[in-house]
């Protein structure tokens, strides 16, 4: 059974940077998209961008355009989000997710990173 | 990018009774839209996908249905573990959007 394995919480200063990784174990990793989806305290979802393992290949949303960077390790089958000028409202939990049986749609999630953005 | 609206915004409903959650989509996303349940402290959970299919697991009294901008999703028979907040998402254009949210009270 496949899972998403997140890296444990961060605090972060106001312009520094953060990467947030997802491990993917009992699975085939480089079959899966990994798409990040963030979550402001008591706000909604909001998709960041994924990427495609196999061909290494990443798109995202403009809105993070140039702030975020995804990547993955095949060979550790693990997946990286990294954002950079962290402000106040980049504080949220971030989750991985993925489409394992379903296609396109996110049947798979990580139990999230609380990356906090503080003075 | 497809904006997805959400209503109500909250729902208070007894066990028992039938719940109905609106999604409508600012262009048509033909019936390219899931839902998912969150609970508080959990990541969301993947219910319903391309309108009605109901994702492993998920119970029968949860349905969806819809087309183009106008979708639902329908809970019968309400139980005490439904309240949680549901969250309707596209997969028609990128990037992938999901609408705010409907919140679920049990009274």
């Amino acid at each position: 059974q496949v899972q998403l394995v997140q890296s444990g919480a961060e605090v972060k200063k106001p312009g520094s940077s953060v990467k947030v990784s997802c491990k993917a174990s009992g699975g085939t990793f480089s079959s899966y998209t990994i798409s990040w989806v963030r979550q402001a305290p008591g706000q909604g979802l909001e998709w960041m961008g994924r990427i495609i393992p196999i061909l290494g290949i990443a798109n995202y949303a403009q809105k993070f355009q140039g702030r975020v960077t995804i990547t993955a390790d095949k060979s550790t089958s693990t997946a990286y989000m990294e954002l950079s000028s962290l402000r106040s409202e980049d504080t949220a939990v971030y989750y991985c997710a993925s489409s394992v049986t379903v296609n396109w749609y996110f049947d798979l999630w990580g139990r999230g990173t609380l990356v906090t953005v503080s003075s | 990018e497809i904006v997805l609206t959400q209503s109500p915004a909250t729902l208070s409903l007894s066990p028992g009774e039938r719940a109905t959650l609106s999604c409508r989509a600012s262009q048509s996303i033909i019936s390219y839209l899931a839902w998912y349940q969150q609970k508080p402290g959990q990541a969301p959970r993947l219910l319903l996908y391309d309108t009605s299919n109901r994702a492993t697991g998920i119970p029968a009294r949860f349905s969806g249905s819809g087309s183009g901008t106008d979708f639902t999703l329908t809970i019968t028979s309400l139980e005490p573990e439904d309240a949680a907040v549901y969250y309707c998402q596209q997969r028609a254009n990128w990037p992938r959007t999901f609408g705010q949210g409907t919140k679920l009270e049990m009274k």
